[in-house]
């Protein structure tokens, strides 16, 4: 099973607003990921986890808040976001966060900031 | 520094046609891992081949095959008999051995017509 579940599939909130985005892996993964992707760009990576650690932050504004609970899940806290932040939300997971690894990506959240 | 490049940016093609994709890569390790991604408009990513970079052996999937050419720094993807399902955004991708993140192609869109 090569599953990545994330939830909510869409997301509209104010910029006052908190809100978390939820992602889940069963394939026993250590590394997790999340990336931005603005529309007819590619995905662009925020932050990734290994063994449960935060291992890169791509200099991502404190807005956006990771949480990894444990192995199988991530959380993306979301807070005073502004509407350049509407994008999907990907999150990905691989065996470990070598660089040989594929990463497994979830169907993303499309999130609309208003 | 890691680059990929994929400069065909949207391609039409008639169903049954055979497609190639270009990507050609940058980068100064030896060790390297290529990988192609399918995107199609519900949004996931979705994973379909990892090449590294000491093997060159082409590769065929059913319809899908790759042309790995360190030589040329290419890495190609070749749709034969297209179907209307292959229409999609499609990313190369490369990774380097050492813990460094996935860098992405622009990503070319294929639009399969019936």
């Amino acid at each position: 099973d090569t599953e990545v579940t994330q939830t909510p599939k869409h997301l509209v909130m104010g910029m006052t607003n908190k809100k978390s985005l939820k992602c889940e892996q069963h394939m026993g993964h250590r590394a997790m990921y999340w990336y931005k992707q603005k529309a007819k760009k590619p995905p662009e990576l925020m932050f990734v986890y290994s063994y449960e650690k935060l291992s890169i932050n791509e200099s991502v504004p404190s807005r956006f808040s990771p949480e990894c609970p444990n192995s199988s899940l991530l959380n993306l806290h979301l807070h005073a976001l502004q509407p350049e932040d509407s994008a999907l939300y990907l999150c990905a997971s691989s065996q470990v966060s070598d660089g040989g690894y594929e990463q497994y990506f979830g169907p993303g959240t499309r999130l609309t900031v208003t | 520094a890691q680059k990929v490049t994929q400069a065909q940016t949207e391609i039409s093609v008639v169903e049954k046609e055979d497609v190639t994709l270009d990507c050609v890569y940058e980068t100064r390790d030896t060790t390297y891992y290529l990988f192609w991604y399918k995107q199609p408009p519900s949004g996931e990513l979705v994973f379909l081949i990892r090449r590294n970079s000491f093997d060159e052996q082409n590769e065929i999937s059913g319809r899908y095959s790759w042309n790995f050419q360190k030589s040329t720094s290419s890495f190609n993807f070749t749709i034969t008999a297209s179907q209307v399902v292959d229409s999609a955004v499609y990313f190369c991708a490369l990774s380097e051995a050492r813990n460094t993140p996935l860098v992405f192609g622009k990503g070319t869109r294929l639009s399969v017509i019936a």
